[in-house]
């Protein structure tokens, strides 16, 4: 199992350009996370889904947008990139939703928008 | 009001000690699962340790502990012997049912460890 995987592993973008991080999962895992990581401070949400056609808001999801055609994938869509996406994403799932599942990590994509 | 509080940014200890990362949350539900990551400097995100709201005993995983204290909402991680490899970013994590039955995770902002050799 490759577990959760993510491309790209670094990405600079333009201003205003858009681009798609890539989240791949092998365990069969109904839910899954994207998180973005900024210097000094933990993970915040960004979107999750429940499972594929099912997606919802966490806690930053301006200027994001996902989709979950399938159950292994779940891709993160920046659409006018600013300066303020600058930061490590991180794709993370699990096979539950309960409150004891931990979550699996994918390795992160840093992206910097200049 | 933040949900999990890490007061600790930098701590420090000198190898083969143990250690204390603090961690205190706020939730107001029965049912939650708390949870220790480590980040080393490579970037990725290992899960360490899990305590349930409702277990009595401390969990513990090899040099891991999680000192669980209910009353006083806090869920300290204990690092027992410390290695160099130890040095990493620790955070800690809470996943408490949202609306709808969700249990959405909340992270802390983390607490930088370095061991000293």
């Amino acid at each position: 199992n490759a577990g959760v995987t993510q491309t790209p592993k670094f990405r600079i973008l333009k201003i205003g350009q858009s681009m798609t991080l890539q989240c791949t999962q092998d365990m069969n895992h109904n839910y899954m996370y994207w998180y973005r990581q900024d210097p000094g401070m933990g993970l915040k949400l960004i979107y999750y889904s429940v499972g594929a056609g099912i997606t919802d808001k966490g806690e930053v999801p301006n200027g994001y947008n996902v989709s979950r055609s399938t159950t292994e994938d779940f891709p993160l869509r920046l659409e006018l990139a600013a300066p303020s996406q600058t930061s490590v994403y991180f794709c993370a799932s699990t096979s539950s939703d309960s409150r004891q599942e931990t979550q699996y990590f994918g390795p992160g994509t840093r992206l910097l928008v200049l | 009001a933040q949900k999990i509080t890490q007061t600790q940014p930098g701590m420090f200890v000198q190898e083969k000690e143990a250690v204390t990362l603090d961690c205190t949350y706020d939730t107001s539900d029965p049912s939650y699962g708390l949870f220790w990551y480590k980040q080393p400097s490579s970037g990725e995100m290992i899960f360490l340790i899990y305590q349930g709201s409702y277990d009595q005993q401390n969990a513990t995983e090899g040099r891991y502990s999680l000192n669980f204290q209910k009353a006083r909402k806090s869920a300290n991680l204990v690092i027992s012997a410390s290695q160099l490899g130890d040095s990493a970013m620790y955070f800690c994590a809470m996943r408490e049912a949202r609306g709808g039955g969700s249990y959405i995770p909340t992270f802390g902002r983390g607490t930088s460890l370095i061991v000293h050799p």
